[in-house]
């Protein structure tokens, strides 16, 4: 399977402040996802980046808060921005082999606001 | 109906046990049930996955048992080690719903010595 690599692994950030999360991955895919866990809980989907276009967002997610990039089949980035100690939690990309519906997830980024 | 739920929260079995995972679903649409295995630090892996035409898969020491009629399935790991100790997490998805996987709440797993 492909490697999912995720900068920066964990960062501590003010309140009001943004953070940048980059999901680089060794071989093209089509099917990129952001993902978020907080603590002790599941996992819940926040989007799908979408290579050439808007990333599409799940219920109780949206794009002031969470924008998405994705310049490529290789690379994303996702920002939470307007920090809140409420957005602590992991942020995880994931990737989906079509073919087969295998779905492989990134280190995640462990963020935690103060 | 895109709930899938997962059970015990937490599993504590002694090395050697069969420790067994057990998720629920309403959607009859689902049509791919991944199980994955989540270390404290890390993102979750892959351990096993099944579809609806099988009603058993095994891979090294997991099985996965499917009970379509039921709408539940299962995760066993024979002759647990203490380094299974992890969370685990069934997932569902369909089709109907872009393929996108719906979590279960994880079940907490601890293998004693």
């Amino acid at each position: 399977s492909a490697v999912i690599s995720q900068k920066p692994s964990r960062d501590i950030c003010q309140r009001g402040t943004s953070l940048t999360i980059q999901c680089q991955v060794d071989s093209q895919v089509t099917m990129m996802f952001w993902y978020r866990q907080q603590p002790g809980q599941s996992l819940t989907l926040i989007a799908t980046a979408n290579q050439g276009s808007e990333a599409t967002y799940e219920s109780g997610f949206v794009i002031d808060k969470f924008p998405i990039s994705r310049p490529n089949l290789t690379f994303s980035t996702l920002t939470v921005s307007n920090l809140s100690p409420e957005d602590s939690s992991i942020y995880l990309c994931s990737i989906r082999d079509i073919p087969s519906y295998e779905q492989y997830f990134g280190p995640g980024t462990r963020l935690t606001v103060t | 109906q895109q709930q899938v739920k997962q059970s015990p929260q937490s599993l504590i079995v002694q090395k050697g046990g069969i420790p067994i995972i057990n998720c629920a679903y309403e959607n009859t649409a689902f049509d791919y049930f991944p199980w994955y295995q989540q270390f404290p630090g890390k993102g979750p892996a892959l351990l096993i996955a099944i579809r609806p035409d099988v009603s058993e898969k095994k891979e090294g020491r997991f099985t996965i048992s499917f009970n379509k009629s039921a709408k539940q399935f299962s995760l066993h790991i024979m002759d647990s080690q203490p380094g299974d100790s992890a969370t685990y997490f069934c997932a569902a998805s369909s089709w109907e719903y872009g393929n996108k996987l719906v979590f279960g709440a994880g079940t907490i797993l601890r293998v004693k010595s």
